[in-house]
């Protein structure tokens, strides 16, 4: 069955670290990848998305993710973590049936 | 403003008490989809709809109903909501299932 996988339920990391949340799809074929954040109280807003091509994806508020084919995964990356990022990150996946499957999240804090 | 609007954001209610969360976007998306939030297992997809009067079952379509008479609203019907039914619900809209998703604030449904 068609799935996405965040391995990591909470992560905790000091303010100016980098960060790396952690994904993995299983897909008979490789689908479209996003990433999501939910801050407290909200809907969800993109952060960035995978189709094809460049496997290091730019996303907004300085957040990127690598496309790696070989491991099935697909890591949001943040080289210095602000104290505003703070909030639950998805990521998600859809293949050509439409149908979206999400993870069940990251919770990031971020420590003074 | 671009937005996707639900009503209500917040409902209590008995089991059995046929109810109906509303869904609108203005931005003249032709997917829309409906999702429940639950702790420790991510968003999971209860319909969504390709375009008017088409729709299409999620992961977890039993107890609920939608249509898609408008290309503008998405209507989620519970005919006899039960306490496994409290959750967090989402509606989005895109262009397509593959493409950015805009989420609603969320309505909190609380099924006694």
């Amino acid at each position: 069955a068609q799935s996405v996988t965040q391995p990591d339920i909470h992560i905790t990391v000091s303010e100016g670290a980098s960060l790396e949340l952690r994904c993995n799809y299983s897909y008979g074929a490789t689908p479209y990848l996003f990433w999501y954040v939910q801050s407290p109280g909200q809907g969800l807003q993109l952060l960035l998305k995978y189709f094809s091509g460049d496997t290091l994806v730019q996303g907004i508020k300085g957040f990127e993710a690598e496309f790696k084919r070989s491991q099935s995964s697909f890591n949001l990356r943040k080289p210095s973590v602000h104290w505003s990022d703070a909030a639950e990150y998805f990521c998600a996946g859809v293949s050509v049936l439409n149908d979206m499957r999400f993870g069940a999240g990251t919770r990031l804090t971020v420590k003074p | 403003e671009a937005q996707v609007t639900q009503n209500p954001r917040y409902l209590i209610t008995v089991t059995g008490k046929k109810l109906t969360v509303t869904c609108s976007q203005n931005m003249n998306h032709e997917y829309m989809s409906w999702y429940r939030q639950d702790p420790g297992l991510g968003l999971r997809q209860i319909y969504y709809s390709m375009n008017v009067e088409v729709t299409d079952k999620g992961d977890v379509p039993e107890g609920y109903k939608v249509s898609r008479k408008e290309k503008r609203n998405f209507p989620l019907i519970l005919e006899s909501p039960s306490p496994n039914q409290t959750s967090l619900y989402f509606c989005a809209s895109g262009w397509g299932a593959s493409d950015t998703q805009y989420f609603g604030p969320g309505t909190r449904l609380t099924v006694l």
